[in-house]
């Protein structure tokens, strides 16, 4: 199958300022989630997206993230007014095939200063 | 949370031999996956085993599962210098998200 692509690549932006994350995953896929990786640690759930609506979303995702898809392919993820802990690998997904595995991007690298 | 944890955190090999890395959770599971990832990449899915699968293959990949044990195990076989990665195990409940272990760092040393 096709890969995930994520834009951009790194990202390193100002403490308070807001960033948007893309995806583009592939446009007949109902199904996306948000992860995120702080460095050193453990890959962390964020949201599911089903059908153009949050299907479930976990405690780090606070009312300073957001998910859209704006345009039928793209998928984003907003963080409006970034801390200094929101450093962290940000990874998109989407479901393989009958749910046999999942494809992720390559990633997001935000750095916050 | 039923969160995949393995062990050992870390293992390093000699080129041609096998790495052995396990991993344990809490709850009843649909599914549990093994994915690599190489240094500030993404994750690469190797494998996946449903719950009702004792064990299962994909080239130089054992992976065993032990539902009574809420265990399962990643084999690589004649390990080569490109295995050298972080593996993680990610179950998944019947909501289809995957949850994480903190990983398994491999060094192939050649």
């Amino acid at each position: 199958e096709p890969e995930v692509t994520q834009t951009p690549s790194h990202q390193v932006t100002q403490m308070g300022q807001e960033v948007i994350l893309r995806c583009v995953p592939i446009s007949n896929h109902l199904y996306f989630y948000w992860y995120r990786q702080i460095l050193g640690q453990k890959v962390e759930f964020l949201v599911s997206f089903y059908n153009n609506e949050i299907s479930e979303k976990s405690e780090i995702f606070d009312d300073q993230f957001s998910v859209e898809r704006p345009d039928g392919s793209n998928f984003t993820l907003k963080i409006r007014s970034t801390k200094l802990e929101d450093s962290a690998m940000y990874f998109c997904a989407r479901p393989g095939q009958n749910r046999d595995g999942y494809t992720f991007g390559s990633g997001t690298r935000l750095t916050v200063v | 949370s039923q969160q995949g944890e393995e062990d050992p955190q870390a293992l390093s090999i000699q080129e041609g031999e096998n790495a052995t890395m396990n991993c344990s959770y809490k709850t009843s599971i649909n599914n549990l996956q093994w994915y690599r990832q190489n240094s500030g990449r993404g994750l690469v899915h190797l494998i996946l085993i449903r719950s009702n699968e004792r064990e299962k293959h994909s080239g130089r990949l054992r992976v065993t599962l032990d539902t009574s044990k809420k265990s399962s195990s990643l084999l690589i076989t004649a390990s080569r210098a490109a295995d050298t990665a972080s593996y993680f195990c990610a179950t998944v409940y019947f909501d289809y998200k995957l949850s994480f272990g903190a990983g398994t760092t491999v060094t192939v040393r050649a």
